[in-house]
C-alpha cells in the first residue's frame, strides 16, 4: 500500500506549538496537495503545489505553511495562528499536464490540539 | 464562488437495493468529476469518474451521470452490499489543480 505516505497517524499537540506533517509519494507526480477534513464539510484545499519550489495557496491557507524542495516530499505546518487545529490532514497527489487527474490520497495524519 | 452541493448527507438501504447520491456544481466551466470512496478510517479513493464530453459512464454496479445543462451529477450503486458501505465524495473540477469537494455521503447498507 505505497505510493504516498503520511506520517504521523496521529499527532497531539499543545496550544501555541507549531507542528510539521509529512508527506512523501514515490509516484513520479509533479502536483501535490494538502486537505483538511472536518465532520460534515468534505475536503478542503489548504495548500498545493505543481512543481518543485513553487506552491499556490487553497482556501483555508491561513495558519498554515508549505514548502516543496524535493519532488516526492510536501510538508505541512500547522502554525500557532491557525485557530482551530484539531482535524484530520489528508495529503494528496495527482500527475499534471492539462485537464484535471486523479488525485491520489495518503492514509492521513489526525492531529489533536488541545 | 465555486461550490459542489451533495445530498444525501446519509442514506440507508437494504442490501441488494439501489443506491443514489446527488450533486449540484456552481461553475459551468467544470469539466471533471470524480467520485471517491472513503471507507473507516482509511484513505479517499476514486471509483468513479467523467469527463464532460460523455453523459454516462459504467464500471460493474457502479454507474455516473452527467447533465451539464443543469450542472448535475450522480453517483448510482446497484445490487448494493455491506461492503459498499461508506462515505463517498462528488467532486468538480474544471482543470489546472483546484478540484471541489461535496460534503459527503455516508452510505450504510444494512444485511
Amino acid at each position: 500500500d505505497g505510493g504516498i505516505t503520511q506520517s504521523p497517524k496521529y499527532l497531539f499537540r499543545k496550544e501555541g506549538q507549531n507542528v510539521t506533517l509529512s508527506c512523501e509519494q514515490n509516484l513520479n507526480h509533479d502536483a501535490m496537495y494538502w486537505y483538511r477534513q472536518d465532520p460534515g464539510q468534505g475536503l478542503r484545499l489548504i495548500y498545493y503545489s505543481q512543481i518543485v519550489n513553487d506552491f499556490q495557496k487553497g482556501d483555508i491557507a491561513e495558519g498554515y505553511s508549505v514548502s516543496r524542495e524535493k519532488k516526492e516530499s510536501f510538508p505541512l505546518t500547522v502554525t500557532s495562528a491557525q485557530k482551530n487545529p484539531t482535524a484530520f490532514y489528508l495529503c494528496a497527489s495527482s500527475i499534471s499536464g492539462t485537464g484535471a487527474h486523479e488525485q491520489y490520497f495518503g492514509p492521513g495524519t489526525r492531529l489533536t490540539v488541545t | 464562488g465555486e461550490n459542489v452541493e451533495q445530498h444525501p448527507s446519509t442514506l440507508s438501504v437494504q442490501e441488494g437495493d439501489s443506491a443514489v447520491i446527488k450533486c449540484t456544481y456552481s461553475d459551468s466551466a467544470s469539466n471533471y468529476f470524480p467520485w471517491y470512496k472513503q471507507e473507516l478510517g482509511k484513505r479517499p479513493q476514486l471509483i468513479i469518474d467523467i469527463r464532460s464530453n460523455v453523459g454516462e459512464k459504467k464500471d460493474q454496479r457502479i454507474a455516473v451521470t452527467l447533465n451539464k445543462t443543469a450542472k448535475h451529477f450522480s453517483l448510482h450503486i446497484t445490487e448494493t452490499q455491506p461492503e459498499d458501505s461508506a462515505v463517498y465524495f462528488c467532486a468538480a473540477s474544471k482543470g489546472g489543480f483546484k478540484t471541489i469537494f461535496g460534503a459527503g455521503t455516508r452510505l450504510f447498507v444494512k444485511a
